[in-house]
């Protein structure tokens, strides 16, 4: 089956501009991540949705960064205003479901869309 | 903060090597996955351990949860080309986290060489 996609894959903005990255999940997981990954360094956590609802933002690094799933399928991370400092790889993932109970969240990633601020 | 030290940054090595890689933290994590990311993907699941004490093996790599639920290891034997790669581990449902999000370490950079 398809796996997550992104577009565009790739992104160059001028400093100032707003930037949208879209995601498109697994077909029928519940659970959607957007990661941010610096140049040589690990994904770091930006938000997540379960459904269409957005149940943790505390990584979003400013108000300039703002992520939607109306439908509860298909994301996306919009970025206003940009700056150099966002320069990065913008990752998606997703998974089936997300238990607290269980402590198991297996996340299927996508292959990035990779923005550069100019 | 929770934090996840993967150890060693970087590794090179000749093909049929042995090496191993390490991730530790403070925190206790439910769930503790690896992942593998070639240059312009994105990261791809290898295993996840869940049981303290836990040993996964898949092919030639062996992954171990450590007993306390707080580190990993992975053990890769006769390394091949084919193995490059940055190697990430990512801890999940760790306590007093979110309980959604992976915390990811900075990974290790290994490269194979024939």
């Amino acid at each position: 089956g398809a796996g997550v996609s992104q577009s565009p894959r790739y992104k160059v903005a001028k400093r100032g501009q707003d930037v949208a990255l879209r995601c498109d999940p697994i077909s029928g997981h519940v659970s959607l991540f957007w990661y941010q990954q610096a140049l040589g360094q690990g994904p770091e956590f930006l938000t997540y949705f379960q459904n269409e609802a957005q149940l943790d933002k505390s990584g979003l690094p400013s108000d300039r960064f703002f992520a939607e799933r109306p439908e509860g399928s298909v994301s996306t991370l919009k970025i206003q205003r940009t700056q150099q400092e966002d320069s990065a790889v913008y990752l998606c993932a997703s998974s089936l479901f997300v238990s607290r109970l269980a402590g198991y969240n297996e996340q299927f990633f996508g292959p990035g869309t990779r923005l550069t601020v100019l | 903060t929770q934090l996840l030290e993967q150890s060693p940054q970087f590794l090179s090595i000749q093909e049929g090597e042995n090496l191993t890689v390490y991730c530790n933290s403070s925190s206790v994590f439910s769930s503790l996955q690896w992942y593998r990311q070639e240059p312009g993907e994105g990261p791809v699941l290898l295993v996840t351990v869940v049981t303290g004490g836990e040993v996964k093996k898949l092919k030639r790599l062996t992954f171990q949860f450590g007993d306390a639920r707080k580190d990993s290891s992975l053990h890769i034997t006769a390394a091949q080309p084919g193995d490059t790669g940055l190697y990430l581990c990512a801890g999940g449902g760790s306590d007093g986290g979110s309980q959604g999000n992976l915390i990811f370490g900075k990974g290790t950079k290994l490269s194979v060489k024939p």
